[in-house]
């Protein structure tokens, strides 16, 4: 079956620093959406990416998705506290080519920022 | 109003006991869902209903039995759980079932903890 795998698992930086986490799918995506989730907090949504090579932003935030449609990227510049948290990307099912009204999610990176 | 609601909160129950978590959402949305996530993992999808119907079973054991009341509302009952259920439990929402279409919004969670 379809698998996301995202890397990495866990990323620990300083204040300031960069952060950046990566996922790849087994099947090519027809979209791919990312999710936050706070400690002790529950999933929300922050983008969805549709296009081929698409790059979005968000403040600190650039989003890619590549040109194969296989892999995203989530990176974040000059971290602060508030960014903590496990990031999650999430792909739709696809078998044959039917979507099966599911969300693939990766296994999340969990981000630790030091003040 | 872009909000999902549950309740309780929390939950305690015995492996004999019978309970049920709720899950409401007033943005119109067609399609509802029930994920399990453990600490650390990703949300699991167990159920999903579209219009009111049921969609997609993940091969959940029947210990677990969702119902679906109305457009805006989403039961999970539960009966004779084991200690290994013991999670956070989120609803989520989205316009439709189409994956990946639609973000999917979700609840603040229940946290059950079987004894």
């Amino acid at each position: 079956g379809q698998q996301v795998m995202q890397i990495p698992q866990y990323q620990h930086v300083q204040e300031g620093e960069d952060f950046t986490t990566y996922c790849n799918s087994s099947t090519t995506l027809s979209n791919i959406q990312w999710y936050k989730q706070r400690p002790g907090g529950h999933p929300v949504f922050l983008i969805q990416l549709v296009k081929s090579g698409e790059v979005k932003k968000q403040k600190r935030l650039t989003f890619q998705f590549g040109e194969a449609k296989k892999n995203s990227s989530l990176h974040i510049t000059a971290t602060q506290t508030t960014d903590v948290g496990t990031y999650f990307c999430a792909g739709p099912s696809n078998a044959g080519g039917t979507s099966y009204g599911k969300l693939t999610f990766g296994q999340g990176t969990i981000l630790t920022v030091h003040p | 109003d872009t909000e999902v609601t549950q309740t309780p909160k929390h939950l305690v129950m015995g492996m004999t006991n019978k309970k049920s978590l709720k899950c409401e959402q007033h943005m119109g949305h067609r399609a509802m869902y029930w994920y399990k996530q453990k600490a650390k993992k990703p949300p699991e999808l167990m159920f999903v209903y579209s219009y009111e119907k049921l969609s997609i079973n993940e091969s959940v054991p029947s210990r677990f039995s969702p119902e679906c009341p109305n457009s805006s509302l989403l039961n999970l009952h539960l009966h004779a759980l084991q200690p290994e259920d013991s999670a956070l439990y989120l609803c989520a929402s989205s316009q439709d079932q189409l994956a990946g279409r639609y973000e999917q919004f979700f609840g603040p969670g229940t946290r059950l903890t079987v004894l």
